[in-house]
């Protein structure tokens, strides 16, 4: 079975950092391309930032862009989000998501883990 | 970027009636860059469609999925009381967004 368990979420001050994680298991991790989407408290999905299985080629959104780090550790089955520069509308809670087909160009997202919040506020 | 406009924002409708929700891109997404999904209260979203068309693992024949280019729909045949939710189109053929949601509620 499929399981993505986020961690490293809370409370940071504007301007501050913090670093996500999603442990993985269930399935080849490695060969996986593997997503961030967060959704903000009330609102809508906002994909985020997506890593290739191999390659470790980085994909981001506009909103993070230098800001927002993705990075996985294959020996570990775990994925980051590192976050820095963090703004009041960063806050949202923070999906890991895996890929359904693919280890390349980030497609459909078929298994997602519950979420951690993270809260930017001063 | 591209932006996807999902229609209507809500939609109220009783078990057991056809739902169709609509998908629209600023921009072509190629022919089948394009996903949908199921957001229920306090969970995670569920990939129902991927592929415009092609329904995921595990769901239901009653979602079938449509569209091309920038026209997209999804259709849910014969309502069921765990269908009411929320619903996100997705796009990943110019970089990724998701639309803003619809929003299907029991009448």
């Amino acid at each position: 079975e499929v399981q993505l368990l986020e961690s490293g979420g809370g409370l940071v001050q504007p301007r501050g950092s913090l670093r996500l994680s999603c442990e993985a298991s269930g399935f080849g991790f490695n060969s996986y391309t593997m997503s961030w989407v967060r959704q903000a408290p009330g609102k809508g999905l906002e994909w985020v930032s997506a890593i290739t299985g191999t390659s470790g080629s980085t994909y981001y959104a506009d909103s993070v862009k230098g800001r927002f780090t993705i990075s996985r550790d294959n020996s570990k089955n775990t994925l980051y989000l590192q976050m820095s520069s963090l703004r009041v509308e960063d806050t949202a809670v923070y999906y890991c998501a895996k890929d359904m087909l693919s280890s390349g160009w980030p497609g459909e997202l078929d298994h997602w883990g519950q979420g951690t919040l993270v809260t930017v506020s001063s | 970027e591209v932006v996807l406009t999902q229609s209507p924002g809500t939609l109220s409708l009783s078990p057991g009636e056809r739902a169709t929700l609509s998908c629209r891109a600023s921009q072509s997404v190629g022919s089948s860059y394009l996903a949908w999904y199921r957001q229920r209260p306090g969970q995670a979203p569920r990939l129902l469609i991927y592929a415009a068309s092609s329904r995921a693992p595990g769901i239901p024949d009653r979602f079938s999925g449509s569209g091309s280019g920038t026209d997209f729909t999804l259709t849910i045949s014969r309502l069921e009381p765990e269908d009411f939710a929320v619903y996100y189109c997705q796009q990943y053929g110019r970089s990724h967004t998701f639309g803003q949601g619809t929003r299907l509620e029991i009448k």
